[in-house]
């Protein structure tokens, strides 16, 4: 079954802490991975693309990774405003349908 | 500015009765689709369109119906035979396949 699962569910840090979420996914014939930015009773907001094993981007304290099985978001230094939920999503196969969202990791970034 | 404004922010209905969220992009985007956001779930997807006149349903589309009469405007009906109608729903559109999408800012719907 094609899946994509985000860890850990909820993480909280304190300002300048940095850390890794993750995000691994069983699909067949992977697309394209995205991150998205979620802040509470709004809509997500596009972080990152990543479409082959290997490549990396980058803005401010955020980066992202992609292997065959596994995408990091590794934030840097995080700061309070960076407290949000972060949903990876993942599409597969020749439908532009076929895009799965994982359940998200709800970060929180304490001064 | 471009981008995707649906309405209403807050939609109370009482049970049995059809409701009608609106999603309309200036973005000038081919695809639409509607998710439907529940806590603790990922964003599941209820319908699709890629072009006008036309739309796909998507893993959760029993009890939704929606139109494409223009390239701007993807409106979802929420009928009576949707079973748990409360939830956050949220409209994206996309330029083109394997493309980031953009999202509004959702309607919360809470059916009594």
């Amino acid at each position: 079954e094609d899946q994509v699962t985000q860890s850990p569910e909820a993480l909280r840090l304190q300002e300048g802490e940095s850390s890794s979420l993750n995000c691994s996914y069983t699909v067949s014939g992977l697309r394209g991975l995205f991150w998205y930015r979620q802040d509470p009773g709004k809509g997500p907001e596009f972080l990152f693309t990543l479409y082959s094993a290997g490549e990396e981007k980058e803005k401010e304290r955020l980066k992202a990774t992609l292997t065959k099985k596994e995408s990091f978001l590794h934030i840097t230094a995080p700061k309070p405003e960076d407290s949000a939920t972060y949903l990876c999503a993942v599409h597969y196969g020749g439908s532009q349908g076929n895009l799965i969202f994982g359940k998200g990791t709800k970060l929180s970034v304490k001064p | 500015d471009g981008g995707i404004t649906q309405s209403p922010k807050y939609l109370f209905r009482k049970e049995g009765q059809n409701v009608t969220l609106s999603c309309e992009q200036n973005l000038n985007h081919d695809a639409m689709y509607w998710y439907r956001q529940d806590p603790g779930q990922g964003l599941r997807l209820i319908y699709y369109s890629q072009i006008v006149n036309d739309f796909q349903k998507g893993d959760i589309a029993e009890g939704y119906s929606v139109s494409r009469e223009k390239k701007e405007s993807f409106p979802l009906t929420v009928t009576s035979a949707q079973k748990n109608p409360t939830a956050f729903y949220l409209c994206a559109s996309t330029r083109g396949e394997n493309l980031p999408l953009h999202f509004g800012n959702g309607t919360r719907l809470t059916v009594t």
